[in-house]
């Protein structure tokens, strides 16, 4: 079974600081998907990492795959209170069609203003 | 740009009774995903069709069932409602392939009372 463990689970900090959110797991990943949700409503797509060691800016987030696409990084610089909500990391498999999103363990982030 | 869609947005049903949540993917896209997220939880996946022939299975109760229309819209069933079905379904549509990105839809809030 492909796990994917997320730290921290929980982060609340003040606006304007930088903070990091891991994602990690032994299995290796064709791609990973960062997603960020907010209460009662869908995920929504913020990234898509493919190749090992990539590195992806939107805005103030910086988005990284490990080299052996087993693990990525969000870091967001100077936060902000829309920033507030659930951080989903979601990696999928080889093989088939279809291949299912795993999801990470989820990061709550509260960016008190 | 048009997003998935599914309803309703918010269901109550009592115990032992049956549910039917409805998805329409983005069009032209081909692969559809179904999703549990219980409160404080991750999503669970629960099933995928591709083609309108199922492609993957999680850990969907045999309660439940799916299916994929030829118009690619796609049915969630559930019937014997316990109260630990109480949460959120999601559905996700995306092109096939390895690295395609899959997006979600608002959801459907379960509620069995």
């Amino acid at each position: 079974t492909q796990l994917l463990e997320q730290s921290p689970q929980f982060l609340s900090i003040q606006e304007g600081e930088n903070l990091t959110v891991y994602c990690n797991s032994s299995s290796v990943f064709s791609s990973l998907q960062w997603y960020r949700q907010e209460p009662g409503e869908g995920p929504v797509l913020l990234v898509t990492v493919v190749t090992g060691g990539e590195v992806k800016k939107l805005k103030r987030l910086t988005f990284q795959f490990g080299d052996a696409r087993k693990d990525s990084s969000l870091h967001i610089t100077a936060a902000q209170p829309g920033d507030t909500g659930l951080y989903l990391c979601a990696g999928k498999g080889y093989g088939g069609a279809t291949n299912k999103l795993i999801f990470g363990t989820g990061t709550l982030l509260a960016v008190q203003p | 740009a048009a997003g998935v869609i599914q309803s309703p947005r918010h269901l109550i049903k009592e115990k032992r009774e049956t549910a039917t949540l409805k998805c329409y993917p983005i069009p032209r896209h081909d692969t559809v995903y179904w999703y549990q997220q219980g409160p404080g939880q991750d999503p669970q996946f629960l099933i995928s069709f591709y083609e309108k022939m199922q492609s993957d299975k999680g850990s969907i109760p045999d309660r439940f069932s799916a299916q994929q229309f030829s118009d690619y819209h796609s049915e969630l069933n559930m019937s014997s409602l316990e109260l630990g079905d109480s949460a959120l379904y999601f559905c996700a549509s995306s092109h096939s392939g390895e690295n395609t990105e899959a997006f979600f839809g608002q959801g459907t809030r379960l509620t069995v009372v």
